[in-house]
């Protein structure tokens, strides 16, 4: 099983500064890395697939980049409807995992 | 609007069994594979199942291998997942969710159903 390792836990940011979620996995996945939003009470949302490729409707103030074991996600300005828990999850190889969560808190 | 729809939650016992459903509209039901993921309380997301779009082949989590069974009926656009052997580590909101049609990703999610074991 590939183990998805995220950092930090947690993140304190201010509205409007820029937010780098980390994201390891313990052997290569590829590409195909897909990161989710998720609120309290909510469902996640994909945000991103294929470690870069943003999804329908999601701002340009969110971007993907990496390839292999290593991922990263940022958000260029923080707004207040970021402040979320945010997973990555591989889809190279069974079992399907998720990252254990970084959860951005306002600073 | 593509949308999936869970029901079936319910509070059980150690021991007992449930039966999930997931209602989808707004694609191509056949073709696309769905996953069930879940969250136990204050916990991260962890997923437990997924179908192919045919129903030949299904995938399971270690930790529900051998107790769940995934299905699907493609004349109703629904996908199930029987649990068994319910243990109290089962106890999650359940989320389906379509997966991309080419790739296992999930670009769709429902509101999830709440699945509670206890005695």
């Amino acid at each position: 099983e590939i183990v998805m390792t995220q950092s930090p836990v947690t993140l304190s940011v201010s509205p409007g500064e820029r937010a780098t979620l980390s994201c390891r996995a313990s052997q290569s996945v590829n590409s195909r890395l897909a990161w989710y939003q998720q609120k309290p009470g909510q469902a996640p949302r994909l945000l991103i697939h294929d470690a870069s490729t943003r999804a329908t409707g999601i701002p340009a103030r969110f971007s993907g980049s990496g390839s292999g074991t290593e991922f990263t996600l940022t958000i260029s300005s923080l707004q207040s409807e970021d402040f979320a828990v945010y997973y990555c999850q591989q889809y190279n190889n069974w079992p399907l995992t998720f990252g254990g969560g970084t959860k951005v808190e306002i600073k | 609007e593509v949308q999936v729809v869970e029901s079936g939650g319910n509070f059980i016992q150690p021991g007992g069994s449930l039966r999930l459903s997931c209602a989808a509209s707004g694609f191509t039901f056949s073709s696309c594979a769905l996953s069930w993921v879940r969250q136990a309380p204050g916990k991260g997301l962890e997923w437990v199942s997924a179908i192919t779009g045919s129903g030949v082949t299904t995938y399971y989590a270690d930790s529900v291998k051998g107790r769940f069974t995934v299905s699907r009926d493609n004349s109703k656009n629904t996908v199930y997942l029987q649990m068994n052997s319910l243990r109290a580590e089962d106890t999650a909101v359940y989320y389906c969710a379509k997966d991309n049609c080419d790739y296992y990703y999930m670009d769709v999610w429902g509101r999830g159903t709440t699945v509670t074991v206890s005695s």
